[in-house]
């Protein structure tokens, strides 16, 4: 398959722990990467290999993968963490990549 | 400043073409894949392609093959969209972004480009 999966919609309370995940078949060979996309702005790269997070990204967002499922954590999530975020990887061919359908994070 | 500019709003009509570019600078253009990658109104994003400004090697996503065309001219850092006929469907943003493969990820990404079609 080259699809990946995301729930659509998460909710977080201010400072509580919030997992966001990503199902696909692909993510048994290849990493996610993660990226956070706020209203009306342009995609930005948060997550990528097993656990690391670009050069400004705060140490509240981590990153885990086990099988088919990759996950990005935020703990102690922020208002200004509220955005989309959509996760990437290779597709089953390797040359190809895909995007989940992403999750909408509302930060309560 | 390492970074991808990308040209301006598009208003066109149903059966117009159109052509697109995306102007890398503060890096070796030539060494890093660019992407293209779509966003319908109010939705998520889809991976159109990618092109390696090198050589001119380009991958491209089944969805779009033979609606589109990537391009590159390596000797202005510039990549290029383009469509023979645009149809309604083709409303969306569009961003380019810089794929790095030390990362497996797109690291750098343009500010979008708008591209409406409507009769």
């Amino acid at each position: 398959s080259s699809e990946l999966t995301q729930d659509p919609a998460v909710s977080v309370a201010s400072g509580q722990t919030v997992r966001i995940t990503c199902q696909g078949d692909s993510l048994s060979n290849y990493f996610a990467s993660w990226y956070q996309q706020k209203a009306g702005q342009a995609p930005v790269l948060v997550m990528f290999g097993k656990d690391t997070r670009p050069s400004g990204i705060p140490d509240r967002f981590s990153g885990s993968g086990s099988g088919n499922t990759a996950s990005l954590t935020i703990t102690g999530a922020q208002a200004e963490d509220e955005a989309d975020y959509f996760c990437n990887s290779r597709d089953s061919s390797g040359d190809h990549w895909v995007f989940g359908g992403g999750t909408k994070l509302t930060v309560l | 400043e390492m970074q991808l500019v990308q040209s301006g709003t598009e208003v066109k009509k149903p059966g117009e073409s159109l052509k697109i570019s995306c102007k890398g600078s503060g890096y070796t253009f030539t060494n890093y894949w660019i992407a293209w990658v779509r966003q319908l109104p109010g939705k998520g994003l889809e991976w159109m392609g990618v092109i390696f400004p090198g050589d001119s090697t380009t991958k491209n996503s089944p969805s779009f093959q033979g609606h589109v065309t990537i391009s590159a001219d390596k000797s202005i850092s510039t990549a290029y969209l383009q469509w023979g006929s645009l149809k309604a469907s083709d409303t969306a943003i569009y961003y380019c972004a810089r794929f790095y493969p030390g990362d497996d990820a797109f690291d750098i990404w343009g500010q979008g480009t708008m591209v409406t079609v409507a009769s």
